[in-house]
């Protein structure tokens, strides 16, 4: 077990519809990392907050965006959604901002219909 | 200049025997180089992590081999088990000004051991 949450684990939705995913970091971590996994493109950046505030982005499309609540757990919204969004989303989580051990989530399998 | 390659896409090793699994980067401000074994329906889970300032580092079964004058990379399993049939990925990332950790993986190797 890695400590870290995600909710839901299945998110079944059709297309033009928004979904939240949730993630709640290690006890302790203040990074919290969203990464998207499919066959094409396997897993890829997407976005990091620490503390409450953004730090990174990657290859994020507009139509997503995320936040970092006060208790450190972070939201991943996924608006206007495509076929393509069909993936697995992770989150993972790490003590701070360098490079430290980054722990992952089992994640959530969004499927479009 | 952010790629991470890894090869081979898929790999079939026989019970104790060794599996070999490369990554090669061009980015030379890279400073730390994780592997990640992955099975069906979980997260990827954490083996073992390199900096470029160490050659080689072993833990239990698992080593990492680091070659920074080829920017190259790789884990080899030792004695491998049924058990340790799965998805392993590299990854690479850096330190710097903007202090992230954002971790840029390689496109995965699906290891098969046959008992």
């Amino acid at each position: 077990d890695s400590g870290v949450t995600q909710t839901p684990k299945h998110l079944i939705t059709a297309t033009g519809q928004r979904v939240t995913l949730r993630c709640s970091p290690r006890s302790g971590d203040l990074s919290v990392y969203w990464y998207q996994q499919s066959l094409d493109q396997g897993l890829q950046f997407l976005i990091q907050y620490y503390n409450g505030e953004e730090r990174a982005k990657g290859n994020i499309l507009e139509r997503f965006s995320a936040q970092q609540f006060p208790d450190l757990h972070s939201e991943l919204n996924l608006s206007s959604l495509e076929l393509g969004d069909s993936a697995l989303y992770f989150c993972a989580s790490s003590p701070g901002t360098q490079n430290q051990p980054q722990h992952f989530g089992d994640g959530t399998r969004l499927s479009i219909l | 200049q952010q790629q991470v390659k890894q090869s081979p896409q898929s790999l079939i090793v026989q019970k104790g025997g060794i599996s070999i699994i490369n990554c090669a980067y061009e980015n030379t401000a890279f400073d730390y180089f994780p592997w990640y074994q992955q099975f069906p329906g979980k997260g990827p889970a954490l083996l073992i992590a390199i900096r470029p300032d160490v050659s080689e580092k072993k833990e239990g079964r698992f080593t990492i081999s680091f070659n920074k004058s080829a920017k190259q990379f790789s884990l080899h399993i030792m004695d491998s088990q049924p058990g340790d049939s799965a998805t392993y990925f590299c990854a690479a990332s850096r330190d710097g000004s903007s202090n992230t950790g954002k971790l840029i993986f390689g496109q995965g190797t699906t290891l098969q051991v046959k008992p």
